[in-house]
């Protein structure tokens, strides 16, 4: 079937360490994209790239960091300068950088910094 | 200024009965409106669009009002159990081709049996 995976579902890292998130699709998307979400607030965009090779910065990518090696994945490295790191991330693609192309999402990762 | 806002964070209907979720946005430049729905736990799934030319989008038991300045609403009805769910508003950014999305914070429907 075609989708988006993210893995972990659950991540758990101690206080200054860094860590990456995966993300990879099978949907042949040109465009992919990381948010955040916190309680009570809507989804903040983190990094976004519309081909591969190629990224720009969201509203709020202090802190972390991305690659676009290839078409199928956009990992996302939290790094230990976000000072806020615990939240659920989530993962998109769409079919280009249009905004008539839906977004699809993947099932999220929930990461916890202890 | 892009923003869209979900002023209701919550709120709670009877099945069958109809849930109006509303949404504003503050930049008229906003051509395209989407909405998802969200499971805990899980990633939005896309729900129903609407282009800012029209005054109403339906598909189903969904229903997108956008007949007044910078106001849209999703109209439910009958409202099921199932519903329950987070309702994200969202728009494209007004900043060239990106596909970039501007989400709204959410509102949680409850669906009461």
């Amino acid at each position: 079937d075609g989708g988006i995976t993210q893995s972990p579902k659950y991540l758990f890292r101690k206080e200054g360490q860094n860590v990456t998130l995966s993300c990879e699709q099978n949907l042949n998307h040109d465009a992919m994209y990381w948010y955040r979400q916190d309680p009570g607030q809507g989804l903040r965009l983190i990094y976004y790239s519309q081909i591969v090779n190629d990224f720009q910065k969201g509203d709020i990518a202090e802190g972390y960091s991305v690659s676009r090696e290839k078409k199928e994945s956009f990992p996302l490295t939290v790094t230990s300068a976000q000072k806020n790191p615990t939240a659920f991330y989530l993962c998109a693609s769409s079919t280009s950088g249009t905004i008539y192309n839906e977004q699809f999402f993947g099932p999220g990762t929930r990461l916890t910094v202890l | 200024d892009q923003q869209v806002k979900q002023n209701s964070p919550s709120l709670s209907v009877q099945e069958g009965r109809i849930s109006i979720l509303n949404c504003d946005y503050t930049n008229s430049m906003f051509d395209y409106f989407l909405w998802y729905k969200k499971y805990p736990a899980e990633g939005p799934t896309f729900l129903i669009s609407i282009s800012s030319i029209k005054d109403k989008n339906e598909d189903g038991r969904f229903t997108v009002l956008n007949k007044s300045a910078k106001h849209l609403s999703l109209h439910i009805v009958p409202s099921q159990p199932g519903d329950s769910a987070v309702y994200f508003c969202a728009a494209p950014a007004y900043s060239g081709n990106t596909g970039k999305l501007i989400f709204g914070q959410g509102t949680t429907l409850q669906v009461k049996p």
